[in-house]
């Protein structure tokens, strides 16, 4: 079973305005991180945030982590039709398995123009 | 292109028959992992290779799957006996070790099995 919960399950809007995608998991973590993925393609790395790390950004990207919470949230900023895509939180826990991922169940985003 | 390469993209076969699928990763890589993903779901951890070393397996890597990286370069992941329920995208990924690192994903091999 999937450890992380994302939300909102679906997400559209139009060109422009902001994407605010929020993910949760269950165990404490050694880092989170964020992947796009094109319909029937492979994940692209998106970004990494360490479990020290509070905010973290990248170009239009703006992750966030708190993890008293065990949340996430992965913005992204003035959305282009380009964007349009599922969006995937993976943690790397901090103890046992450290080498794995383990997914959400991700965010479709769909940017209109 | 130096990213990680998966072969076939596609797989069509009957059940019962086996099936094989290759993933070269990144060169300096030295850890390897193999996923499965089925449709709208986030991928789900298999088995993971440190070098030639099959260090972690998935409960969900039953008897009928194997996975292979001999000399710690190219992987191939078997399954025998297909059934439906194997249908799905099979994603390879590499990282380098030490720390915290990224994990670089393939486009993946999606298998339908009927």
């Amino acid at each position: 079973s999937q450890q992380g919960e994302e939300d909102p399950q679906a997400l559209s809007i139009q060109e422009g305005e902001n994407a605010t995608m929020n993910c949760s998991y269950k165990t404490s973590i050694n880092n989170l991180q964020w992947y796009r993925q094109n319909s029937g393609r492979g994940l692209v790395h998106l970004i990494l945030i360490r479990s020290n790390e509070r905010e973290k950004h990248s170009g239009r990207l703006r992750v966030t982590l708190d993890t008293s919470k065990k949340s996430s949230s992965l913005l992204i900023t003035a959305s282009r039709a380009a964007d349009t895509a599922s969006y995937f939180c993976a943690s790397s826990p901090l103890s046992g398995s450290a080498r794995q991922l383990t997914f959400g169940s991700g965010t479709q985003l769909t940017v209109l123009p | 292109d130096t990213g990680v390469s998966q072969n076939p993209r596609h797989k069509i076969t009957k059940r019962g028959q086996n099936v094989t699928f290759r993933c070269d990763p990144i060169s300096e890589h030295n850890r390897l992992y193999w996923y499965r993903q089925t449709l709208g779901q986030g991928p789900e951890f298999l088995t993971y290779f440190q070098n030639e070393a099959q260090l972690e397996k998935s409960r969900l890597l039953s008897d009928r799957f194997s996975a292979e990286r001999p000399k710690g370069s190219f992987s191939t992941l078997e399954i025998q006996r297909t059934e439906q329920g194997d249908s799905a995208m099979y994603l390879c990924a590499s990282s380098l070790s030490g720390g915290v690192t990224e994990a670089f994903f393939g486009q993946g091999t999606r298998l339908t099995v009927v």
